[in-house]
């Protein structure tokens, strides 16, 4: 079964210093891996995927994450954290097996502080 | 595009009624539409996936008869919450997905049962 671990519920960070909001993944087979951002009262908003290929993948609004095979992590990472990055961020993998579905972390909130 | 939209945003509804939210992919054909439930501060529980002229798959722990999905064309889905009763008071959100494998999120809509 898939299944995927955000182990910060909350996560602080200096406007202008790098980000990191961690994602560890638990899948039978290779993984493919979402990182989502939620705004308050809206829907999630795609940043980035990972399927095949380069480790680093390059994503939305200046994010990006590296896949870790041997951890087993997708951790989403920004060189510089700006005051509009701080909302609720959700990583998540999907069932390779299944209808599409998307098994989703518990969610990490972001807060930049200016 | 990719743009999935939910009807209404917001809605009110008094214990004992049903309220119908609906999900539209407005700009590609969505074969597999999801919907997602999702507590204050809590990641998203997937309730049901549904494929265009098929009976919805509930997860476990879901009501059919409570919960009803009717995904009658590619560009359409709705859930009908019976009987609401305060507990139903949520935010849900729909995703849709076509013929490839991300799914596009709509915004979410706010139910309160009062």
């Amino acid at each position: 079964a898939q299944s995927v671990a955000q182990p910060e519920d909350q996560v602080n960070v200096a406007e202008g210093n790098p980000l990191t909001v961690k994602c560890t993944y638990s899948v039978s087979g290779n993984p493919y891996l979402f990182w989502y951002v939620q705004y308050p009262n809206r829907g999630l908003q795609f940043l980035l995927k990972y399927i095949t290929g380069d480790n680093l993948v390059k994503g939305s609004y200046g994010f990006e994450a590296e896949f870790n095979k041997s951890q087993t992590s997708f951790h989403l990472k920004k060189p510089s954290a700006l005051v509009s990055d701080s909302a609720l961020y959700f990583c998540a993998v999907r069932d390779i097996g299944g209808a599409n579905n998307l098994f989703f972390g518990t969610g990490t909130r972001l807060t930049v502080i200016p | 595009g990719a743009v999935v939209s939910q009807h209404p945003s917001w809605v009110i509804c008094k214990s004992g009624t049903s309220v119908k939210i609906e999900c539209r992919s407005l700009d590609f054909q969505a074969t597999t539409m999801f919907w997602y439930r999702q507590f204050p501060k809590q990641s998203l529980m997937l309730m049901a996936t549904s494929n265009e002229g098929s009976k919805a798959t509930y997860e476990q722990g879901v009501e059919k008869d409570k919960f009803l999905i009717n995904h009658a064309s590619l560009t359409l889905s709705t859930l009908t919450v019976t009987s609401a009763h305060p507990e139903d008071s949520s935010f849900y959100i729909c995703s849709a997905s076509g013929m490839s494998y991300e799914q596009y999120f709509g915004p979410g809509t706010r139910l309160t049962v009062t």
